[in-house]
């Protein structure tokens, strides 16, 4: 059972435009969302989170959305630029599981085109 | 500051066959996770330790184990390896206050043949 789902297994941008990046979650009991980016022969590196108490959060050229009635949250970058392009993920923990466990969508390829 | 040190980068075994995989946490950051990503797969959680404790398990079998040290690092252990056992396993610390942040190693590369 897929806990958390992104859907678009890959997305190509302009350079300079916005990319926006799509989780979707089904477990209610998730308070705390993170996006993580990873190069390849790279772990993933953390990028931004978001408190399930909030519904965005920003850094820099990071934007992330969330709408917890929808069970979906977003993470916007603009502008796009070429050092973007990697595998970004979605993952979700819950306090109430008495640990730190992340769950992991399966990712989104990101490509900027110059 | 050094970031999560795993170590081998890259592992072959074979079917049978055990393997350890060490990881260092960034100073000051007292709880490890291990992780194990298939290809096309996100990161699933194995093992959680803090503190010297075991604090979380995931859904893999009694062949996967795992410990840490005094000084917060950390082994994974596997035992009687199958070929589904080969992935890229990844060990994440946190810094107590921000728990759920997780910052990642590069990962070791298991192959087994």
């Amino acid at each position: 059972d897929q806990q958390v789902k992104q859907n678009s297994p890959s997305l190509s941008v302009q350079e300079g435009r916005i990319s926006i990046l799509n989780c979707d979650y089904t477990n209610s009991m998730f308070d705390y969302f993170l996006w993580y980016k990873k190069y390849p022969a790279e772990g993933p590196t953390f990028l931004i989170s978001i408190s399930s108490i909030k519904d965005k959060n920003e850094d820099g050229r990071f934007t992330v959305f969330l709408n917890k009635s929808a069970k979906h949250l977003s993470l916007h970058i603009v502008p796009s630029q070429p050092g973007d392009s990697a595998v970004y993920f979605c993952a979700a923990s819950a306090r109430d599981f008495g640990n730190e466990k992340l769950t992991f969508g399966t990712g989104t390829r990101l490509t900027i085109i110059p | 500051d050094a970031g999560v040190t795993q170590s081998p980068t890259h592992l072959i075994k074979t079917r049978g066959q055990q393997v350890t995989l060490r990881c260092s946490p960034i100073s000051g950051h007292k709880s490890v996770s291990w992780y194990q990503q298939v290809l096309g797969q996100g990161p699933q959680f194995i093992f959680q330790y803090y503190e010297k404790e075991e604090r979380g398990r995931g859904n893999f079998p009694d062949r996967f184990s795992a410990r840490q040290f005094p000084n917060y690092s950390s082994e994974l252990n596997v035992n009687a390896l199958l070929l589904g056992d080969s992935a890229l396993y990844l060990c994440a610390s946190s810094r107590p206050g921000s728990p759920q942040e997780a910052f990642f190693g590069q990962g070791t590369r298991l192959t087994v043949v």
